[in-house]
């Protein structure tokens, strides 16, 4: 099971967000986290706790491993606010967070 | 990459609905390829994670014994077949293709299908 926090981060463009993941067992570095906003589809953007997909911008990073993963957008974009889900894939069935919202202060 | 799903609509609690998802771009038979739906206002869940020759199947425990996932590789196309339909399992199903080494990431996705189920 994954639980994300915050469930909602309201912040402003130009401002960090830290959002967080956590495993109730070690997933080891099998997650990935996902962004996806209104009436679009998922995208993904990390694998591998730390891998930035392909396309994706440097102001944004993950980082982590076992039980403890962080999203991290280093000044937020208007395009960046969305919801945005970790998943893991260490065993069947994968699972995917419950969300964490990042919406505009 | 493109994948465009179809085959979406209302049906009533008890009956059946076929899911497609044709896809273009890359080589379908070398990948693995899922299905995961998110309900209204929801989250996301797995459906279905299917080898690229289709013979290893995973499915969620909410779908198992009532959807079955298959794949043409002649025809670059995935499928869900879904029966004995129950008013939880309305939602946007989304097919995707798996990240290069990266077994169980999806690194595209199609724009969705809307499957109702409701009296």
């Amino acid at each position: 099971v994954l639980t994300q926090s915050p469930a909602t981060l309201s912040l402003s463009p130009g401002e960090r967000a830290t959002l967080s993941c956590r495993a109730g067992h070690s997933v080891g570095t099998f997650v990935a986290w996902y962004q996806q906003k209104p009436g679009q589809a998922p995208r993904l953007l990390f694998y591998d706790a730390s891998k930035r997909a392909a396309g994706i911008p440097a102001r944004f990073s993950a980082s982590g491993s076992g039980t403890d993963f962080t999203l991290t957008i280093s000044s937020l974009g208007p395009e960046d606010f969305a919801v945005y889900y970790c998943h893991e894939r260490i065993n069947w069935p994968f699972t995917f967070g419950p969300g964490t919202t990042v919406d505009m202060k | 990459v493109q994948l465009v799903e179809s085959g979406g609509g209302l049906v009533k609690p008890g009956e059946s609905l076929r899911l497609s998802c044709a896809t273009s771009g890359f080589t379908f038979s070398g990948h693995y390829m899922g299905w995961v739906r998110q309900a209204p206002g929801k989250g996301l869940e797995w459906v279905s994670y299917i080898s690229q020759s289709g013979l290893n199947i995973d499915y969620a425990d909410s779908v198992k014994g009532r959807f079955t996932t298959s794949r043409d590789n002649t025809k670059n196309s995935l499928f869900l077949q879904m029966t004995n339909l129950r008013v939880e399992d309305t939602a946007i199903y989304y097919c995707a293709k798996e990240a290069p080494r990266a077994y169980g990431d999806l690194e595209s996705w199609g724009q969705g299908t809307m499957v109702t189920v409701s009296s």
